[in-house]
């Protein structure tokens, strides 16, 4: 059970093209978050929002650009992305920060060729 | 910075053996410790968490137990079924309470 969908749930994409992710979360959340989640290592946060305001910035490419228009939804913009950055995002939500529970959705597997 | 060890996997296990999946963590101030747990082909969700020493969380037969001496938040489950195969996470918030800060994952297998 999850009020957190993600769409695409699969894309595969060149290097010059430019698509966008989204997520929406059913559960009154203010809080929401992009993850990077790559074979053999850690979760990496991206972006952090609350209430529509970003937070947190992980150091992440300007190749990656995230975008709140309101507390429920999340989209991340693709632009010239590399073969590296192939992996499984992550959206999640919280009420509250991150010493509350939060909620993933199911995530986007992107393929960049 | 903060960080989170866990142990390595994959580990695989018969059912009905005991589970134990070793985290420690490394932060500033008193985080708030979790295990989350993903399926395959989903993302994570909430196992349990414990927010101060010696709480233990508890969750479908798993517990932890939170220890500031040794900076630990073990996983353990005294029977484990095939259902339970999955990749577990452990996390901390930091102090500030901004972010979760995990582990690199454990996948456990368990064979009927």
């Amino acid at each position: 059970e999850t009020g957190v969908t993600q769409t695409p749930r699969h894309l595969v994409m060149g290097m010059t093209n430019k698509k966008s992710l989204k997520c929406e979360q059913h559960l009154g959340h203010n809080a929401m978050y992009w993850y990077k989640q790559s074979a053999k290592k850690p979760l990496e946060l991206m972006f952090v929002y609350n209430f529509k305001e970003q937070t947190e910035n992980n150091s992440v490419p300007s190749r990656f650009s995230p975008e709140c228009p309101n507390s429920s939804h999340l989209f991340l913009h693709l632009h010239t992305l590399q073969p590296e950055d192939s992996a499984l995002y992550l959206c999640a939500s919280s009420q509250g920060d991150a010493k509350e529970t939060q909620y993933f959705g199911p995530g986007t597997r992107l393929l960049v060729l | 910075g903060d960080s989170v060890t866990q142990m390595e996997g994959p580990v695989t296990l018969s059912e009905e053996a005991f589970l134990t999946i070793n985290c420690t963590y490394t932060a500033t101030g008193y985080p708030s410790l979790f295990w989350y747990v993903q399926y395959p082909g989903e993302g994570l969700q909430l196992l349990l968490k414990a927010t101060k020493a010696d709480d233990k969380g508890s969750n479908k037969g798993f517990e932890a137990t939170y220890r500031k001496e040794t900076t630990s938040f073990h996983l353990e489950k005294g029977s484990v079924q095939v259902s339970d195969s999955a990749v577990y996470f452990c996390a901390l918030s930091d102090h500030e309470g901004g972010k979760l800060i995990f582990g690199q994952g454990t996948e456990l297998s368990v064979k009927p």
